[in-house]
């Protein structure tokens, strides 16, 4: 594709409700990555994918959080259980390779409400 | 873990005149510092990046600095444009590059 699409462009849960937000990185692109960005803020890092394989996940920042890219293109962040702490843009990310600039999909904005 | 930290916050200049956004690091084996640009509702979007075999990088009005020893980076727009406002965010990486730590953001709102 032309670049990294995020779906739904923006979410409306209520608190205790799951959601299931979804990246398209672009085709060919091996490393896939999970960024927060709150309000006013830099983005954080969830989580980082080579390919199928999650080799980082130590930005997620409970269990209540959780990703995959079973095929190694799409990938899906799930978050249980929402809290309004929740809310924030959620941007997914690809590489080509490691080393490579990150490019950014638009977001996906969730309000816990 | 790393800490990047971005000053200003906010910034505004006249159209025309020159804008400096200013970054510092905290892990000295960080070696590659992008700078993104994002505007209202939209995506970050990379303009220029810097590693750390260099100290300095151009392009067109856009330059970036790095000095490794007082690990601190800046980004330099000359010229500055209307379409230059939007939110600046610094990031360092390490050399595995499987991880960025981005700066708070810089909103730079050039004034016509």
């Amino acid at each position: 594709g032309a670049g990294v699409s995020q779906s739904p462009r923006y979410k409306v849960a209520k608190r205790g409700q799951d959601v299931a937000l979804r990246c398209d990185p672009i085709s060919g692109h091996v490393s896939l990555f999970w960024y927060q960005q709150a309000l006013g803020q830099g983005p954080e890092f969830l989580t980082y994918f080579q390919n199928e394989a999650q080799l980082d996940k130590s930005g997620l920042p409970s269990d209540r959080f959780f990703a995959e890219r079973p095929e190694g293109s799409v990938s899906t962040l799930k978050i249980q259980r929402t809290q309004q702490e929740d809310s924030a843009v959620y941007l997914c990310a690809s590489s080509r390779e490691l080393g490579s600039p990150l490019h950014f999909g638009n977001g996906t904005r969730l309000t816990v409400t | 873990g790393e800490n990047v930290e971005q000053h200003p916050s906010t910034l505004s200049v006249q159209e025309g005149d020159s804008a400096v956004i200013k970054c510092t690091y905290s892990d000295s084996a960080s070696n590659y510092f992008p700078w993104y640009k994002q505007e209202l509702g939209k995506r970050p979007q990379l303009i220029i990046d810097i590693r750390s075999n260099v100290g300095e990088k151009k392009d067109q009005r856009i330059a970036v600095t790095l000095n490794k020893t007082a690990k601190h980076f800046s980004l330099h727009i000359t010229e500055t444009q209307p379409e230059d406002s939007a939110v600046y965010f610094c990031a360092a990486s390490k050399q595995n590059f499987n991880k960025f730590y981005f700066g708070s953001g810089t909103k730079l709102n050039v004034k016509p």
